[in-house]
């Protein structure tokens, strides 16, 4: 199976700062599809972004960006002008070739008034 | 659109007996879906995918006698966890997938297991 690596359990930004959560992947697939999702206090999954790895180009979601490093096997989540809606555990997943969702740890992002 | 009910949304049982919990897509026909479970703090574990009409296919150290999955319709699929154990108490998650959007799932709002 394949394996989804958060190295950042926790993290804190100031409100209307940015952060950028980590996420690296290891996988032998070269088709797939890589997700941040956010689960607030309600533990309602929601998705904030996803990505093709065939496409080049980072996927933008309005103040959500990434940044797609297929080679290096890295998925960075970048949160601009950070709100206090914000703050919720953020999952990294992996999408495999067979339609099977891989979660990463999670890294709980605080945001500071 | 792609609505993702739970029901229940907790429940409290005792040890030995067996639980439920359906997931149902509201809007939309779910060609597969996916339960998870999730401990405090932890992440999302995968446990089993089915697809409409067959059997579930579980993840390695899910136990299939423990945890039956039934997919009897594309707007349904049940779990139900049978003489359950405290070691059991969990919080459940179900997705969904539909056939043109393949590349997303969609997430019930999830179930609250306590085995007394």
């Amino acid at each position: 199976a394949q394996t989804v690596t958060q190295s950042q359990p926790e993290m804190s930004v100031q409100e209307a700062e940015t952060v950028t959560l980590s996420c690296t992947y290891d996988t032998s697939e070269s088709d797939y599809y890589l997700f941040w999702y956010k689960q607030p206090p309600s533990r309602q999954m929601i998705l904030v972004i996803r990505q093709e790895a065939y496409k080049q180009q980072n996927a933008t979601e309005n103040r959500f960006s990434v940044n797609f490093q297929k080679a290096a096997k890295s998925f960075s989540l970048k949160i601009s002008d950070s709100q206090l809606g914000d703050a919720a555990m953020y999952f990294c997943a992996y999408r495999s070739t067979g339609n099977q969702f891989y979660f990463g740890t999670g890294t709980s992002l605080t945001v500071i008034p | 659109g792609a609505v993702v009910s739970q029901h229940p949304s907790w429940v409290i049982c005792k040890s030995g007996t067996s639980v439920k919990i359906e997931c149902r897509s509201l809007d939309f026909q779910a060609t597969t879906m996916f339960w998870y479970r999730q401990f405090p703090k932890q992440s999302l574990m995968l446990m089993a995918t089915s697809n409409e009409g067959s059997k579930a296919t579980y993840e390695q150290g899910v136990e299939k006698d423990k945890f039956l999955i039934n997919h009897a319709s594309l707007t349904l699929s049940t779990l139900t966890v049978t003489s359950a154990h405290p070691e059991d108490s969990s919080f459940y998650i179900c997705s969904a997938s539909m056939m043109r959007r393949a590349n997303e799932q969609f997430f019930g709002p999830g179930t609250r297991l306590t085995v007394l």
